[in-house]
């Protein structure tokens, strides 16, 4: 079975410091998807970003960066120079290749930055 | 806006009662998903259609059925509602029935908001 942990029930930062939300995973697949959803006060679910289990390469997109190590099982997410507009629920999930396998989330982190 | 649609965005009833949420997918895809939102539970998936067809069921309570139309639209049925299964409702969307199409990602609405009094 598939499992996602995000360790980290609540963070709160003042703006403009970084912060790196945590995930961990486990899976017997050797082929799997990582995703990291928001979901801002509103309430929807906003895709953030997908990564396949034989691309390690990490990614940049503007104040986002995602770390894939899967030497750890862990695909962690860091917000540089926060804002508050980033304070959401940041949910962590992975979903494996075979199968109809649904996607299975971490528990999620709520993140607060303060002005 | 992801492009899938649910309606309605709120709804108050009490127990008992019976209610039905509805979701439209994003043009073109073929794969609905429902998941559970409680406070306690996290995100829960619920159940899996693809064109029509039932693909895959998670936790979902015998109280609850779903099914998917012709148009591609899905419905929600939640019968005999108890206080606790006051959650918001999310319906997700996917191009292939295995939710790998080319990215693998589900494109989420907005939720449906239900609150049983």
């Amino acid at each position: 079975a598939q499992k996602v942990t995000q360790a980290q029930t609540e963070i709160s930062v003042v703006e403009k410091e970084d912060v790196t939300l945590d995930c961990v995973y486990e899976t017997r697949d050797t082929t799997y998807y990582l995703f990291w959803y928001k979901q801002p006060p509103s309430g929807e679910l906003v895709f953030l970003i997908r990564r396949n289990s034989f691309d390690e390469q990490n990614e940049i997109s503007g104040r986002y960066s995602w770390n894939f190590q899967k030497s750890t099982s862990s695909f962690n997410f860091t917000i540089t120079a926060s804002q508050v507009v980033d304070s959401a629920v940041y949910f962590c999930a992975l979903r494996i290749r075979a199968g109809n396998t649904p996607l299975v989330f971490g528990k999620g982190t709520r993140l607060s930055v303060i002005a | 806006d992801s492009g899938v649609t649910q309606t309605p965005k709120h709804l108050i009833t009490a127990t008992g009662q019976r209610v039905t949420l509805r979701c439209s997918p994003r043009s073109g895809d073929l794969s609905v998903y429902w998941y559970q939102q409680s406070l306690d539970q996290g995100l829960q998936f619920l159940i899996q259609y693809y064109n029509g067809e039932e693909r895959a069921k998670g936790n979902i309570l015998e109280r609850f059925s779903a099914q998917q139309f012709p148009d591609l639209h899905s419905e929600l049925n939640l019968s005999s509602l108890e206080l606790g299964d006051s959650a918001l409702y999310f319906c997700a969307s996917s191009v292939a029935r295995l939710a790998g199409g080319p990215t693998g990602e589900l494109f989420f609405g907005e939720g449906s908001r239900l609150t049983v009094l």
